[in-house]
């Protein structure tokens, strides 16, 4: 079945920094592949969208990437800030008709000032 | 435009207790979802439904939790007989039918001692 990997649990930069996540899918049907902010206290947000048309997406300083060759997508921001502590999630969807969702386990964001 | 609501926010319980979760999701969107997310872990899904109907339910554990949205608006999930290993975020979201973009309410954080 559809999964999604996201192997790196926590990251810790200091502003300003080079931001990198990166998740893994397995799938057979051609993805809508999503990443999440999620603050304390909330829900998460969408935050990037990338499908394998137009294989990037960039939203607030973010940037997606999609790899189709080695099934895998990316996240990351040239300058990080205190305020993009946060925990990032990849997502998969599967579009069957209706819309399955799979999440990666969370990457834990601490930007130091 | 109001969100998806939630309530309660919180939900402390003893093992066997009985607990409800109530979730108005954004007008108009037809689609409905139940999620639960564990401590440092991402959103794994319940149950989704699309107006009054179950779409997907294969992961809610059918003998202690229960789902319904009878009106297609308005949902209640239901834990029958707490156990601590509920105890996690319950996260509602909702989406139009024909979408792929799903808003997430804030949560309900139940601990179950």
């Amino acid at each position: 079945g559809d999964s999604v990997t996201q192997k790196q649990g926590q990251v810790t930069l200091s502003e300003d920094d080079f931001l990198f996540i990166n998740c893994t899918y397995s799938t057979t049907t051609y993805p809508t592949l999503l990443w999440y902010v999620q603050y304390p206290g909330q829900g998460p947000q969408l935050l990037l969208k990338v499908t394998t048309a137009n294989n990037k997406g960039i939203s607030r300083g973010f940037e997606a990437t999609y790899d189709k060759g080695t099934t895998s997508f990316h996240l990351q921001k040239a300058s990080v800030q205190e305020s993009d502590s946060a925990v990032y999630f990849c997502a998969l969807v599967e579009d069957t008709g209706y819309q399955n969702f799979y999440f990666g386990k969370g990457t834990s964001l601490t930007v130091i000032p | 435009e109001a969100g998806v609501t939630q309530s309660p926010r919180y939900a402390v319980l003893q093992e066997g207790q009985a607990v409800s979760f109530w979730c108005d999701p954004i007008s108009g969107h037809d689609t409905l979802y139940w999620y639960q997310q564990p401590r440092d872990q991402g959103p794994q899904l319940l149950v989704y439904f699309r107006d009054e109907a179950v779409i997907d339910n294969s992961q809610l554990p059918s003998d202690r939790f229960s789902a319904v949205r009878p009106k297609g608006t308005n949902s209640t999930l239901k834990i029958q007989s707490a156990k601590q290993g509920d105890t996690a975020t319950y996260l509602c979201a909702s989406s139009t039918g024909t979408g792929w973009e799903q808003y997430f309410g804030p949560g309900t954080r139940l601990t179950v001692l």
